[in-house]
């Protein structure tokens, strides 16, 4: 049982690049979430999903696309990087809060990646 | 609307001594609160939560967390620090009436340093 996954830990792009974030989660949890970490600001949601084929946008979602094809499997992308999205990304999963009545709904958090944009 | 607000940006103590770390909310409704602690170069992990039931929670490695609706107060105690406690510490506000996972605050976070 690995939890939540994240990959790749480290990256480094050049404006302009694209890339991909991949988490996964073998926890069988309806709702998936990434996160942006930058000091003195807590996390900040990017987007989220509520369950297979679902995603919707958080507080910080512009310069950022994710996709959720499978259950397990929750991808974010950015497009053209810009030397803002500097940050630690966080992936998170979470069973339906509203299902679960409040004790499931915590969250279970990836290692994170550190993503330099130079 | 909900927030939540970490009135302490840093907390230092001697290892030995008390932590308290505080955590002030607002929400419209009944929230869960959570507190997630982060050790450097780490994913966030729980440490504890209240979810309206017993309002002193305990958590792991000897936290705990009295919920004060009156004072809309959660903050976070450990009678005696210990080296391994120096991290950083959120405190999180979740409404369990949405589905909706924009209904899930976080706070700016506390770092706690445990001097010697």
């Amino acid at each position: 049982n690995a939890g939540v996954t994240q990959t790749p830990k480290f990256r480094v792009l050049k404006t302009g690049q694209s890339m991909t974030l991949l988490c996964a989660q073998d926890m069988n949890h309806e709702y998936m979430y990434w996160y942006r970490q930058d000091p003195g600001m807590g996390l900040r949601l990017i987007h989220y999903s509520v369950g297979e084929g679902t995603t919707a946008k958080g507080e910080v979602p512009d310069g950022y696309n994710v996709s959720r094809l499978k259950k397990q499997n929750f991808l974010l992308g950015l497009e053209s990087a810009a030397p803002s999205q500097t940050s630690v990304y966080f992936c998170a999963s979470s069973f339906n809060p509203r299902l679960a009545g409040g004790p499931g709904s915590e969250q279970y958090f990836g290692p994170g990646t550190r993503l330099t944009v130079t | 609307a909900q927030s939540v607000t970490q009135l302490d940006s840093h907390v230092s103590v001697s290892e030995g001594t008390p932590v308290l770390l505080r955590c002030n909310y607002s929400s419209s409704y009944s929230p869960s609160l959570f507190w997630y602690v982060q050790h450097p170069n780490k994913g966030l992990q729980l440490l504890l939560k209240y979810t309206s039931a017993a309002t002193l929670v305990k958590g792991i490695n000897g936290f705990e967390a009295e919920f004060k609706k009156s004072e809309t107060s959660f903050h976070l105690t450990k009678p005696s620090a210990h080296m391994s406690d120096a991290a950083e510490y959120f405190c999180v506000v979740s409404d369990p009436g949405y589905s909706s996972a924009s209904k899930i605050i976080f706070g700016s976070g506390t770092r706690l340093s445990i001097r010697p």
